[in-house]
């Protein structure tokens, strides 16, 4: 089965500067990314997806980038506020949701 | 909000109960997928039900089981409980047809068994 990989597991950034977050995946038929940020006390909500037909996405302040051959895709947060403080996971589904695999999230610390 | 409400919020148990976690999905939204979080571990999947069928199950053993019903609500249940189990417990609903992809995720639910 889909087996994701996540990197960093702790991220600590000044404000204003930016974020990148990447994983890897093992299942060649993967062909949906979506990005979670999970907040304390919440569920993951999902902030940005890719689709295996495209190599990036953006939206306005985040931006994912796959790289089908390397099997692996990233995420970018530029001008980084407090508020991104929170748990990020990538997940990768060849199908339908029933397969979704998620990574072990990286906790991204956002200093003012 | 997303729309997908969970209870209990928090719940302890003790080893060999059984526990019922409930969970109303979004209205209009066919398919729900139940996930186990254990602290610090992105959401592994357990199974997710489309029109009140299992429809693909995750590496969890028999006494994790669910139902799902015809009013947007459904079920977990998690029998002869163990230390292990220990974890929020989180659904998603989404819509199978149109766009794939997107989960709609509830608050969960904390289950600490002693």
């Amino acid at each position: 089965g889909e087996n994701v990989e996540q990197h960093p597991s702790t991220l600590s950034v000044q404000e204003g500067d930016s974020a990148v977050i990447k994983c890897t995946y093992s299942d060649s038929a993967s062909n949906y990314f979506p990005w979670y940020k999970q907040e304390l006390g919440k569920g993951p909500q999902l902030i940005i997806d890719i689709r295996s037909n495209v190599g990036e996405k953006k939206d306005q302040r985040i931006a994912v980038t796959l790289n089908k051959t390397a099997k692996h895709f990233s995420l970018h947060i530029t001008e980084t506020q407090p508020e991104d403080s929170a748990v990020y996971f990538c997940a990768a589904s060849s199908g339908d949701n029933n397969d979704m695999r998620f990574g072990a999230g990286t906790r991204l610390t956002v200093k003012p | 909000e997303t729309g997908v409400t969970q209870s209990p919020t928090h719940l302890i148990k003790t080893r060999g109960q059984q526990v019922t976690l409930r969970c109303s999905s979004q209205s209009g939204h066919n398919t729900v997928s139940w996930y186990q979080q254990a602290l610090g571990q992105g959401p592994q999947f357990i199974f997710q039900y489309y029109r009140e069928e299992e429809n693909g199950r995750g590496n969890f053993p028999p006494r994790f089981s669910g139902l799902q019903f015809p009013n947007y609500s459904s079920e977990l249940n998690v029998n002869a409980l163990e230390l292990d189990d220990s974890a929020l417990y989180l659904c998603a609903s989404s819509l199978t047809s149109g766009v794939r992809g997107e989960l709609f995720f509830g608050e969960g639910s904390r289950l600490t068994v002693l």
